[in-house]
């Protein structure tokens, strides 16, 4: 397996624009998790799905930041419209259900809205 | 306030040296995971740990779990340079399977 794979790994845009992240968890995994890495607040978690249903979206900063998971291999986050502090690094996770089992991470989507 | 403290916050030591960091709570977990982070990647999984006073070993590695479930340390023994990098422990509370992660302890050894 590839792992968790995540595109851009990086993307630099303008103030304003709208920005998508893309996710494509592990085959077989059944829960998707987006978080956001910055230095000030560590590792935060955005939302999350099981079985591409959202559970929880308490962790999403306002209403510019939207999820979608249309299905088992495909996640997206979207900024609309991006700010300069939305600025960090973006991970996607996927696990099986269950709190014994570790999550993988993806490599991240590094974001600079300038 | 994080829910997960983890301490310290920055660690800097020469190779062959051994250290400690905490990951401590006033909260009880079923389990609790230790992850290390490299640069410009995302944090890998090395242990989940989920009785009470569990130690687990892997390689220089020694994981230990609290006996009330709501703390945890690792112990490097010998530490290297590859050791480098970002520790976080990551706890669960309840059988879901959504992690609270702590702030990470961020560790460099120096040659």
């Amino acid at each position: 397996d590839a792992g968790v794979i995540q595109s851009p790994r990086h993307e630099v845009t303008e103030m304003g624009q709208e920005v998508t992240l893309r996710c494509k968890p592990i085959s077989g995994h059944n829960s998707l998790f987006w978080y956001r890495q910055t230095m000030m607040r560590g590792l935060e978690l955005l939302i999350y799905f099981n079985n591409n249903v959202p559970i929880d979206d308490s962790g999403m900063p306002e209403d510019r930041f939207s999820a979608k998971m249309p299905n088992a291999s495909f996640s997206t986050l979207k900024i609309q419209p991006s700010e300069p502090r939305d600025s960090a690094v973006y991970f996607c996770a996927s696990s099986l259900l269950g709190n014994r089992n570790g999550y993988t991470f993806g490599s991240g989507t590094r974001l600079t809205v300038v | 306030t994080q829910l997960l403290e983890q301490s310290p916050q920055f660690l800097s030591i020469q190779e062959g040296e051994n250290l400690t960091v905490y990951c401590n709570s006033s909260s009880v977990f079923s389990s609790l995971q230790w992850y290390r982070q490299e640069p410009g990647e995302g944090p890998v999984l090395l242990v989940t740990v989920v009785t009470g006073g569990e130690v687990k070993k892997l390689k220089r590695l020694t994981f230990q779990f609290g006996d009330a479930r709501k703390d945890s340390s690792l112990h490097i023994t010998a530490a290297q340079p590859g050791d480098t990098g970002l520790y976080l422990c990551a706890g669960a509370r309840d059988a879901g399977n959504m992690l609270t992660f702590g702030g990470g302890t961020r560790l460099m050894v120096k040659p």
